[in-house]
């Protein structure tokens, strides 16, 4: 399995630009979780979705910040306008929604710049 | 709303055995996580408890007692490799949401 895939890993963009960062969930999991993390913050969860359906958005902190899962296998979280205090990096991760053991697998994250 | 405290940071010696705990107050309870994240990289599944005990894996032990809210993960024979951060997260409901504490950060020494 190629686990979680994120697209771009790296993206460096001046203030006011539009920006889309890409998951794709393990084939099959039906939860997926966009993730941000900074050194003062720590690891925050953004949004939700449960089969494609957002559950919770609480954490996206503005309106500026916008997710989407139009299907099972693609999901985009997109900033505009993007800010300096944007910069971060966002984690996508999915899971079967099994509960129990199950896990949540962690993408290798896409390292966001704002300048 | 959800609390969860782990120390900011921790240092230890090659081979020694070291303890980070983790203390949480959350509205529900349906269980802890422990993960590990290497600098520049994603945090990756370590242990998972939701019932009251130890749960053993190789060099890796978490223990868990709900009534006092509090977890810890045990780290045997340190490995250079060991240094990490290390992050608690409870699962709060029947539901898949995790929160997230703020991690320790694990230094281990020659």
């Amino acid at each position: 399995d190629a686990g979680v895939i994120q697209s771009p890993r790296h993206e460096v963009t001046e203030m006011g630009q539009e920006v889309t960062l890409r998951c794709k969930p393990i084939s099959g999991h039906n939860s997926l979780f966009w993730y941000r993390q900074t050194m003062m913050r720590g690891l925050e969860l953004l949004i939700y979705f449960n089969n494609n359906v957002p559950i919770d958005d609480s954490g996206m902190p503005e309106d500026r910040f916008s997710a989407k899962m139009p299907n099972a296998s693609f999901s985009t979280l997109k900033i505009q306008p993007s800010e300096p205090r944007d910069s971060a990096v966002y984690f996508c991760a999915s899971s079967s929604s099994d509960g129990g053991r199950e896990t949540q697998y962690f993408g290798p994250g896409t390292r966001l710049l704002v300048l | 709303g959800q609390n969860i405290d782990q120390p900011t940071e921790m240092t230890a010696t090659e081979g020694a055995i070291v303890q980070i705990n983790c203390t949480y107050q959350t509205s529900g309870f349906n269980g802890l996580f422990w993960y590990q994240q290497h600098a520049g990289e994603a945090p990756t599944f370590l242990s998972y408890n939701v019932l009251d005990g130890l749960e053993e894996k190789g060099r890796f032990s978490s223990f868990l007692s709900r009534s006092k809210g509090y977890s810890y993960l045990l780290l045997k024979e340190l490995q250079m490799k060991d240094s990490a951060s290390y992050l608690c997260a409870v699962r709060d409901n029947a539901g898949n949401m995790l929160t997230f504490g703020g991690g320790t950060r694990l230094m281990v020494k020659p």
